[in-house]
């Protein structure tokens, strides 16, 4: 289809608990991109592949993020032991070249409590 | 450092009242600048994209402009349904395909 597919939508996790987000990009698409929304529109980088590789993971925090896309299985964006700051939404986006516009997924709502 | 500005934060208009939004940046080389119109709840939908200082592009009610240091987005005749959150985003040449966000303008058209 030509949406890219985020689940869960809302995600409640209780500090310290891991939390693990799923996108599905559009096929044909090779670029996958994570971005992360706070309060006000901030809109924050995390990650990006080119099919399965990772292709820029400069805003990702190094120490409880960690992302992957396989081959035939939806990309997926896990957080080790979540702190209370990880609340946010998660959206997933995928792009066939990477340099036009983006189809973004409709997000992920994670609460960490 | 690379910085994306828009104004206002938030705009009410009356049902046929015409305004522009303004999204100002600062970037080391633009690849492309980006519009994105947010709905409450949703992802960012796609609106336009603008490479080079001139480019103009239209859709519907909508009109982006751009030049080497901002871009415009005319909304002409508003109508109730084109109240949302309108993103603009950059690009910067030789970096990875990153957009980096403005924090967005809240419109809101009333009948």
């Amino acid at each position: 289809g030509e949406e890219v597919a985020q689940t869960p939508k809302h995600l409640v996790r209780g500090e310290g608990q891991k939390a693990k987000l799923y996108c599905a990009p559009i096929k044909g698409h090779s670029y996958v991109f994570w971005y992360q929304q706070v309060l006000k529109n901030e809109f924050k980088f995390l990650i990006s592949f080119q099919n399965e590789n990772v292709f820029d993971e400069t805003g990702m925090p190094k120490e409880r993020f960690s992302a992957k896309c396989l081959p035939n299985s939806p990309c997926s964006l896990e957080i080790q032991a979540t702190k209370l700051e990880d609340s946010a939404v998660y959206f997933c986006a995928s792009s066939p070249e990477g340099r036009e516009g983006y189809t973004f997924g409709s997000g992920t709502r994670l609460t960490v409590v | 450092e690379d910085q994306v500005t828009q104004s206002p934060e938030a705009l009410r208009l009356q049902e046929g009242e015409s305004s522009s939004l303004n999204c100002s940046y600062t970037v080391s080389g633009l690849r492309g600048l980006f519009w994105y119109r947010q709905d409450p709840g949703k992802g960012p939908e796609f609106l336009f994209t603008l490479y080079s200082a001139g480019e103009e592009k239209e859709k519907e009610r909508l009109k982006a402009t751009l030049t080497k240091k901002e871009s415009f987005l005319h909304i002409t005749a508003p109508k109730p349904e084109d109240s949302a959150t309108y993103l603009c985003a950059v690009q910067v040449r030789d970096s990875s395909y990153k957009l980096i966000f403005g924090s967005g303008t809240r419109l809101l058209v009333r009948p």
